[in-house]
């Protein structure tokens, strides 16, 4: 299984800013994705990060305020902008192993907005 | 889109005793799986389901794969303190492979 980095691990930032987080593998990957998990619910898929081209969003997310980038195989970046404090949340990103079923997750970026 | 539905949502149980999770689905999954969360982390996989009727064990962990492909559960055997955390299925169809439905979760905890 790859392992995952995220930079930052947890930020407080205020509202109307924007923050990005990393997301780094220690290998090549095809799929990589980004999730978010509010206080106490389950994740919620908000895109695939394709390498060398847009990302692939879900219904209800936009690419103006989750702008993703993904310049190579072992890392990609979810910007989240504008922020508001229902953004505060977990964000995780994951990769898939050999399987493209079976993901593997980053230890998550803890953001809390005020 | 599909929706899982998980159960129960939390569970106290005694050191020792055994668990049982389910999840279900008015929606057809190919793939069936069950991930742990422990607090401060993303989830870690812990079974992996392909096949209608497949019973997969990892460790004190058995996970099945429902006849119907609309279902799966998950059983711990002789629970530990370190079991405690958030246990979520996972569903994925063929035409969204790699993209998982996460059930809600269910929270649980061990008594000593």
């Amino acid at each position: 299984s790859a392992v995952i980095s995220q930079k930052p691990s947890r930020d407080i930032c205020q509202r109307g800013t924007s923050l990005t987080i990393q997301c780094q593998v220690d290998s090549q990957v095809t799929m990589m994705f980004w999730y978010r998990q509010q206080p106490g619910q389950s994740l919620t898929l908000i895109a695939t990060a394709n390498q060398g081209s847009e990302a692939t969003y879900e219904s209800g997310f936009v690419i103006d305020k989750f702008p993703i980038s993904r310049p190579n195989l072992t890392f990609s970046t979810l910007t989240v902008s504008n922020m508001s404090p229902e953004d505060s949340s977990i964000y995780l990103c994951s990769v898939t192993g050999t399987s493209f079923s079976e993901q593997y997750f980053g230890p998550g970026t803890r953001l809390t907005v005020t | 889109g599909q929706q899982l539905n998980q159960s129960p949502q939390s569970m106290f149980i005694q050191e020792g005793e055994d668990v049982s999770m389910n999840c279900t689905s008015s929606s057809i999954f190919n793939t069936w799986l069950w991930y742990k969360q422990d607090p401060g982390e993303g989830p870690v996989l812990l079974i992996a389901l392909y096949k209608a009727g497949e019973l997969t064990s990892n460790g004190r962990l058995t996970a099945q794969f429902g006849i119907t492909r609309k279902d799966s559960f998950l059983n711990i055997s002789a629970s530990i303190p370190s079991d405690v955390g958030i246990y979520f299925c996972a569903g994925e169809t063929s035409t969204n492979a790699g993209k998982s439905t996460f059930g809600d979760g269910t929270t649980l905890t061990v008594k000593p």
